[in-house]
Order: structure tokens, then sequence, then C-alpha cells
């Protein structure tokens, strides 16, 4: 059975910084590119970044070029985001997705930018 | 960035109706359009992709259609369970991958 399960959020201050992971199972990760997706509190889904496979392409919103990091460990499926100086509009669920058309999604992990 | 509208923005309809949800894009996507169902407290679920094909498991009353800038997700009839929030994804010419803003079907 295939899964992500995302961790790592949590209460943040402005300009502080987490580092989301997602543990893959039930695949060949390796196989696979994968993308971060939030959605802030009752609003839309907006696509975060992208790795592909064997990490040869990555790509990011405007909204969080500069400030966040995608990363993946194929030895320990792994994906990985880093979010440095982080904002409040930054709040939300954050999801890690397998391709681009998402067959398989995590449940998520809040992420709260509050003082 | 292509923006994706859809509509309207809530639709309600009758357990056994048929529901018609729309996605425009604002350049052409060709087929490479995605609808997602979410409920609440739960992961978006991928329904349709390249359109038109069902992802695994996604009930035969789940029908997408449309290319270049006019897509259409249809539910033939309504079951409880489909009520939920729908979301139509483009992934033509990226990045950014980007969403519509969703349309919430209701029980009417």
């Amino acid at each position: 059975e295939v899964q992500l399960v995302e961790s790592g959020g949590g209460l943040v201050k402005p300009g502080g910084s987490l580092r989301l992971s997602c543990a893959a199972s039930g695949f060949t990760f390796s196989s696979y590119n994968m993308n971060w997706v939030r959605q802030a509190p009752g609003k839309g889904l907006e696509w975060v970044s992208f790795i592909s496979r064997n990490n040869g392409q990555i790509h990011y919103a405007e909204s969080v070029k500069g400030r966040f990091t995608i990363s993946r460990d194929n030895a320990k499926n792994s994906l990985y985001l880093q979010m440095n100086s982080l904002r409040a509009e930054d709040t939300a669920m954050y999801y890690c997705a397998r391709d681009i058309a998402a067959t398989y999604w995590g449940q998520g992990t809040l992420v709260t930018v509050s003082s | 960035e292509i923006v994706m509208t859809q509509s309207p923005a809530t639709l309600s309809v009758s357990p056994g109706e048929r529901a018609t949800l729309s996605c425009g894009a604002s350049q052409s996507v060709s087929t490479n359009l995605a609808w997602y169902q979410q409920k609440p407290g739960q992961a978006p679920r991928l329904l349709i992709y390249g359109a038109s094909t069902r992802a695994t498991g996604i009930p035969a009353r789940f029908s997408g259609s449309g290319s270049g800038t006019e897509f259409t997700l249809t539910i033939s009839s309504l079951q409880s369970e489909d009520f939920a929030v729908y979301y139509c994804q483009q992934y033509n010419n990226w990045p950014p991958i980007t969403f519509g803003q969703g349309t919430r079907l209701e029980i009417k």
C-alpha cells in the first residue's frame, strides 16, 4: 500500500525556520517525481515545489523561491522541504504528493506562522 | 502563469441529479488537466487526469471532457459522498503548476 506521511509542522514565529519531511512507502520512491502542495486555512490548493526522481529538476512557486528548499533522499525514501524566513502567509497545511497529476497524497502537516 | 478559473463557485444539486462543473484556462493547456475532489479534513483525491481519463478506482459516474481552454467535470447521478469541493489543475505549461479556486458542490 502506498503511503506518504508528512511530519515536522508546528508553530513558528515570523522569520523562523522549519523542516518538513515526507516518508514514503509502498512504492519505489526513486522512480517518482514528488511535489509539495499547500492549503491555507479555508482556501484552495497552491503548488509549492517539485523535484524530479533523480534531483535533476527542481522548481518553486514564486511565492517561496529563495526561502524554501526541496530535497530528497532516495536511500531513505524521504522528501524534505526546508522553509526559512517564514511569513504569516505561509501558514497552511502542507501536503507531499506523488507525481504532477497526483494520485497519492499524504495527510498533511500543519504549519502555523504567528508571533 | 496560466490562470485556472472554475465556475460556479458553489453548485447546489439534489442527490440523483447530474452536476456539471466548469474549468477554464487563460491559455491552452491541451489535455494536461486534472480534477480533484476534497472533503473536509482530507487530502485531495485525484479523479481525472489527461482531461478525461478516470484515475484508478474512480466510479464511472465521474467523467471529464474538454481540451485547450475549456473543461468540464460531470457527475452523472450524485451520491451523498460526492458532496465536496472540486479543483481543476493544469500541468501543461509549468512551473508553476496551477489550480483553480475550487467549486463547492452542496446538497440542494
